[in-house]
């Protein structure tokens, strides 16, 4: 399945590096999502986008920055992660409609490991 | 309370099992309810929505009860490819809009052959 891709699927990053997570979706979807999984805790909401304007920032840290050039991109721009930061980061898209809470659909996320 | 609680298991069953699944939220404004499922290493997939009136597809039966705030999986048949984590899914509606959703922790199932 193509609908939502992630790169890179892999990462792994020292400190004090900076590097950028890439996701699109060919789902003609208008509200993206980028998603923290850590072992042992549920899906926690990072940032959301909807027609490519950040309508949710869930008290991420500023060394996350997410970026929506259109309604089919979205980036999460890292810089001087701490080693907790270590999860799989995934990304989501959905048709947001008003009243109705669409299903939203999966990338198969970036595994990141900060060392 | 935690917003959406799963017994994270794991149910190891055997083949042809029946099982099923609870899950509890704790906004009672909450519209839409989904049961996602998550193999190991991979991403969150739908798996079905669920609906007021209870819902069938295939071998996998949901049902909501509004009134305690709770949900249920029921598979059938179980098979060794439903071996995953099944995740509780819920809106939080917030300011007059339909919300983000919350996920639940996830129950691990391992059928056995």
């Amino acid at each position: 399945e193509t609908g939502v891709t992630q790169t890179p699927r892999h990462l792994v990053m020292g400190m004090t590096n900076k590097k950028s997570l890439k996701c699109e979706q060919h789902l003609g979807h208008n509200a993206m999502y980028w998603y923290k999984q850590s072992a042992k805790k549920p899906l926690e909401l990072m940032f959301v986008y909807n027609f490519k304007e950040q309508t949710e920032n869930n008290s991420v840290p500023s060394r996350f920055s997410p970026e929506c050039p259109n309604s089919s991109h979205l980036f999460l721009h890292l810089h001087t992660l701490q080693p907790e930061d270590s999860a799989l980061y995934l990304c989501a898209s959905s048709e947001e409609r008003t009243g109705f809470t669409d299903t939203q659909y999966f990338g198969p996320g970036t595994r990141l490991t900060v060392l | 309370r935690k917003e959406v609680e799963q017994d994270p298991g794991p149910f190891n069953v055997p083949e042809g099992a029946t099982v099923a699944f609870n899950c509890t939220y704790s906004n009672s404004a909450s519209q839409s309810f989904f049961w996602y499922r998550q193999d190991c290493r991979k991403e969150p997939k739908l798996l079905m929505s669920v609906y007021s009136s209870g819902n069938e597809d295939g071998r996998f039966t949901a049902q909501l009860n509004r009134a305690s705030q709770y949900i249920s999986l029921l598979i059938r048949d179980s098979k060794l490819s439903d071996s995953a984590t099944y995740l509780c899914v819920v809106n939080a509606p917030a300011g007059g809009s339909q919300g983000n959703l919350i996920f639940g922790k996830g129950t691990k199932l391992s059928v056995k052959p």
